[in-house]
């Protein structure tokens, strides 16, 4: 059973990038699609983007300018990188497996954006 | 891309009654390589991450009790809990994966009459 858990600050300034990480344990990250969604403070789901273990990425076109997805199969981690935050980008960010059959997520982080 | 629409936006069903919350495409989730709707269910309790419920639609992910079931086909879909049961009290989305980006509805809240 595929687990994953996100890592990184708590807490990152206006401007500034967000970088998160999230480790995979129970399984190989050599298949399937990896991927990120957040979910600002009372509201819904958004899809950020995914990435195959091949390097193929995709993206939510309104984040697609500031964000970037990335691999790292050696250490069967995967990370988002997130520029030029706003307030507007404070949310639980989960990181989460597809596989032709729905996803399965992590626990989630909260980054706050503030000064 | 496509626009995922559920409806309602909240519920309140009393105990061991039925609930039933709709979910529609702005185009078919159809994937023709499989026949297999590309649609997924999750339930999300306060504080905790969405778990995955229903997939292809109508395919239950193991452990889930058999109140929860899913129908429809190409864009228009169904969750269905039988019986309500105290514990399923939650927001619950829909989601397609048949082509990025993968999108979500706006969720369902589910409560207790």
């Amino acid at each position: 059973q595929v687990q994953l858990q996100e890592s990184g600050p708590g807490l990152v300034k206006p401007s500034e990038t967000l970088s998160l990480t999230c480790t995979v344990s129970g399984g190989s990250i050599s298949n399937s699609f990896w991927g990120w969604i957040r979910q600002p403070p009372g509201k819904g789901l958004e899809w950020i983007g995914y990435i195959h273990y091949s390097g193929s990425t995709y993206y939510s076109p309104s984040l697609r300018s500031r964000a970037i997805i990335s691999v790292d199969t050696s250490k069967t981690q995967f990370s988002l990188k997130l520029s030029s935050v706003t307030a507007a980008d404070t949310a639980v960010y989960y990181c989460a497996t597809e596989g032709g059959r729905g996803y399965k997520w992590g626990q989630g982080t909260l980054v706050t954006v503030s000064s | 891309d496509i626009v995922m629409t559920q409806s309602p936006d909240s519920l309140a069903v009393s105990l061991g009654e039925r609930a039933t919350i709709n979910c529609k495409s702005s185009q078919s989730v159809l994937d023709s390589s499989n026949n297999k709707n590309s649609l997924a269910w999750y339930q999300q309790k306060p504080g905790q991450p969405p778990k995955l419920l229903i997939y292809w639609a109508s395919t239950r992910e193991s452990g889930v009790p058999d109140r929860f079931s899913g129908s429809g086909s190409g864009t228009d879909f169904t969750l269905t809990i039988t019986s309500l049961q105290a514990e399923d009290v939650a927001v619950y989305y829909c989601q397609h994966y048949y082509s990025p980006p993968h999108s979500f509805g706006q969720g369902t809240k589910l409560e207790i009459k």
